[in-house]
């Protein structure tokens, strides 16, 4: 069974505070993809990262970062300096191998809402 | 390049009338097309798929139903709305890069 684990329901900073957003995965399957989105009030969901199994390398774009770690199941997000516009729902989520070729769920997490006070 | 269209934005209907929900994509052919729901203060729930025209597959048993007329267009249905399925609507649809989102549909149903 697949699934992912946002331990964290709500956070709140002060402006310019680093934050890390947590995410836990299962999945059973050895090739699968992990991804975060936001979900500013408007609704909407925003991409943000696409991250395979095979890729254990950090990615940072911006003042965003992301840890993957396969020992640990985890894919955390850290929001360096964080801003005000940073405010919105985080969702983590995953997907099994065929995604690309076929149709395949997308399991989220129920999400972290983080609010940053300026 | 690839662009996702959902309407209405928001919805208010009464409890027993139907529903029709409708999503279409531009700049691709034959993509996966997905609607899922997210309840208020929850996650999102995959309620439909397709992989082409005329072809559903439904992860949750419900009073909801999707059909797919053509390769770009799905669409959710129901005969008979009950309170319970209010909340945000979401089409998208995937290709080897990722999944894309819709701006929603906000049903709440009184």
């Amino acid at each position: 069974a697949q699934k992912v684990t946002q331990a964290q329901t709500e956070i709140s900073v002060v402006e310019k505070e680093d934050v890390t957003l947590d995410c836990v995965y299962e999945t059973r399957d050895t090739t699968y993809y992990l991804f975060w989105y936001k979900q500013p009030p408007s609704g909407e969901l925003v991409f943000l990262i696409r991250r395979n199994s095979f890729d254990e390398q950090n990615e940072i774009s911006g003042r965003y970062s992301w840890n993957f770690q396969k020992s640990t199941s985890s894919f955390n997000f850290t929001i360096t300096a964080s801003q005000v516009v940073d405010s919105a729902v985080y969702f983590c989520a995953l997907s099994g191998p065929r995604y690309q070729t076929g149709a395949n769920n997308l399991f989220f997490g129920t999400g972290t809402r983080l609010t940053v006070i300026p | 390049s690839q662009t996702i269209h959902q309407w209405p934005a928001t919805l208010v209907q009464p409890v027993g009338s139907p529903l029709s929900l409708e999503c279409t994509v531009e700049g691709t052919s034959n993509p996966n097309l997905y609607w899922y729901r997210q309840a208020a203060g929850r996650g999102l729930q995959l309620l439909f798929y397709s992989v082409g025209i005329g072809q559903i597959s439904s992860e949750v048993p419900q009073n909801l139903s999707a059909s797919r007329p053509q390769d770009r267009q799905f669409i959710l249905s129901s005969k008979k709305l009950l309170l319970s399925d209010s909340g945000f609507y979401l089409c998208a649809w995937s290709d080897w890069e990722g999944y894309t989102f819709g701006s929603g549909t906000r049903l709440t149903v009184v």
